[in-house]
């Protein structure tokens, strides 16, 4: 079945960097945009950043742009962010999810999250 | 951006009864709104996607409607598993934003 796994996750210093990564399977991943979505502890959902199904157009929160990169491997089935000059604030945990088609739409599929602390 | 506001914060009920929740966007977005639930520790799931359309698998208990920019989720009899946090989604302008969520508990 559809599946996203992140990994990557772990606890960083203010100012260091740090790459999250997401294995997607059961899916054409390349026919889909995937997303970040970051949950801060006891808080709500927060949109991050989107990357189209062939990877041309990307879109990024305010919060984190300049900062974070998402890119896609569509041969290996991955997504990433990279995350740059990390503050507290970034500290939540991470979720890749899937879109329902190959640009913007609902998020049909979530990976179980990878948690980032920055301390 | 587009501002997602839910009400209420927190709704008590017991299960059989009927919940109704509520996202309002500060502009137009058209149809382009979605639902989630999240239970506590778990990922969200898709219920509801542009504005009424129930997601794969999702019980018909669960429904969505729209009246120009107000959106309601309707739990028509709650089940003992329904009782989560509920966030509604827009995707109609850039940036994607969330609701704050509702909670949804046990009375």
């Amino acid at each position: 079945q559809e599946q996203l796994v992140e990994s990557g996750g772990g606890v960083v210093q203010p100012g260091r960097s740090l790459r999250l990564s997401c294995a997607a399977s059961g899916f054409t991943f390349s026919g889909y945009a995937m997303h970040w979505v970051r949950q801060a502890p006891g808080k709500g959902l927060e949109w991050v950043s989107t990357m189209w199904y062939d990877g041309r157009d990307k879109y990024y929160a305010e919060s984190v742009k300049g900062r974070f990169t998402i890119s896609r491997d569509n041969s290996k089935n991955m997504l990433y962010l990279q995350m740059d000059t990390l503050r507290s604030e970034d500290t939540a945990v991470y979720y890749c999810a899937k879109s329902r088609q190959e640009t913007l739409d609902a998020f049909d599929i979530w990976g179980q999250g990878t948690m980032v602390i920055v301390s | 951006e587009i501002v997602l506001t839910q009400s209420p914060a927190t709704l008590s009920l017991s299960p059989g009864e009927r919940a109704t929740l509520s996202c309002r966007a500060s502009q137009s977005i058209n149809y382009y709104l979605a639902w989630y639930q999240q239970k506590s520790g778990q990922a969200p799931r898709l219920l509801i996607y542009d504005a009424s359309n129930r997601a794969s698998g999702i019980p018909a208990r669960f429904s969505g409607s729209r009246s120009g920019t107000d959106f309601t989720l309707t739990i028509s009899s709650l089940e003992p598993e329904d009782f989560a946090v509920y966030y509604c989604q827009q995707r109609s302008r850039w940036p994607v934003s969330f609701g704050g969520g509702t909670k949804v508990e046990i009375k």
